[in-house]
């Protein structure tokens, strides 16, 4: 799977919208993008993916640059229970077919939102 | 629906010995995946069992083992614990092992090996 890198940490003040970079340059063409967090001792919870197109739900907005090299998740009004560690993942098949559901995760970025 | 339940939630174990931990999916879901969590190596891969069949194994020893049954449940196995071994396990289901299917986490048993 390819590798990711995310700034290790950001803030974000209550109300706005927090943006969360990551950049996976070997990202491949069968390759997923996914974004999960994890609050303090909690499992990690599921957020959004994407291939290529730009994707919304109710929590979050995925912008996936045209080359695919780079994406950002877009919380339109951060609020303080948004505080947590924000995982992008590259997720995708090897040769052989079976990394399907190896999720592969880096340190993340550490997300504050103040008052 | 329910979601991912792992049990227990939380396992004082003594080193040497050796511990099962539980993973009941998603209804509907066939994919199970463990991940070791630790302060210092952060979420790493296990394995990953699919149709009862393990598909896929991360780079740990022997001593960790898994299965999967018919109903999807899995559980995992470690065996002669060592106080390393400390950590918070998670699993995560998903519907099937494609890679443009979200997966979905449990709660964690939260092990410590004294």
């Amino acid at each position: 799977d390819a590798k990711t890198t995310q700034p290790t940490s950001m803030d974000c003040a209550e109300g706005r919208a927090a943006n969360l970079p990551c950049n996976h340059s070997t990202i491949s063409g069968n390759e997923y993008v996914y974004w999960y967090r994890q609050i303090h001792s909690q499992g990690p919870q599921y957020i959004i993916h994407g291939l290529k197109n730009n994707e919304t739900n109710e929590m979050a907005s995925l912008i996936i640059t045209e080359d695919r090299k780079s994406s950002t998740l877009i919380l339109p009004h951060a609020t303080l229970r948004d505080t947590a560690v924000y995982y992008c993942i590259v997720r995708g098949s090897n040769a052989g077919g079976t990394s399907y559901g190896k999720l592969t995760f880096g340190q993340g970025t550490i997300l504050t939102v103040h008052p | 629906k329910a979601g991912v339940t792992q049990t227990p939630r939380y396992l004082i174990k003594t080193r040497g010995q050796q511990v099962t931990l539980s993973c009941s999916p998603i209804s509907g879901h066939r994919s199970v995946s463990w991940y070791q969590q630790t302060p210092g190596q952060g979420l790493q891969f296990l394995f990953e069992y699919f149709s009862e069949t393990q598909r896929n194994k991360g780079n740990f020893p022997g001593r960790f083992s898994g299965r999967q049954f018919s109903n999807s449940r899995s559980e995992m196995n470690v065996s002669t614990l060592e106080l390393g071994d400390s950590a918070l396990y998670l699993c995560a289901s998903s519907p099937d092992a494609g890679p443009g299917t979200e997966a979905f986490f449990g709660q964690g048993t939260r092990l410590t090996v004294v």
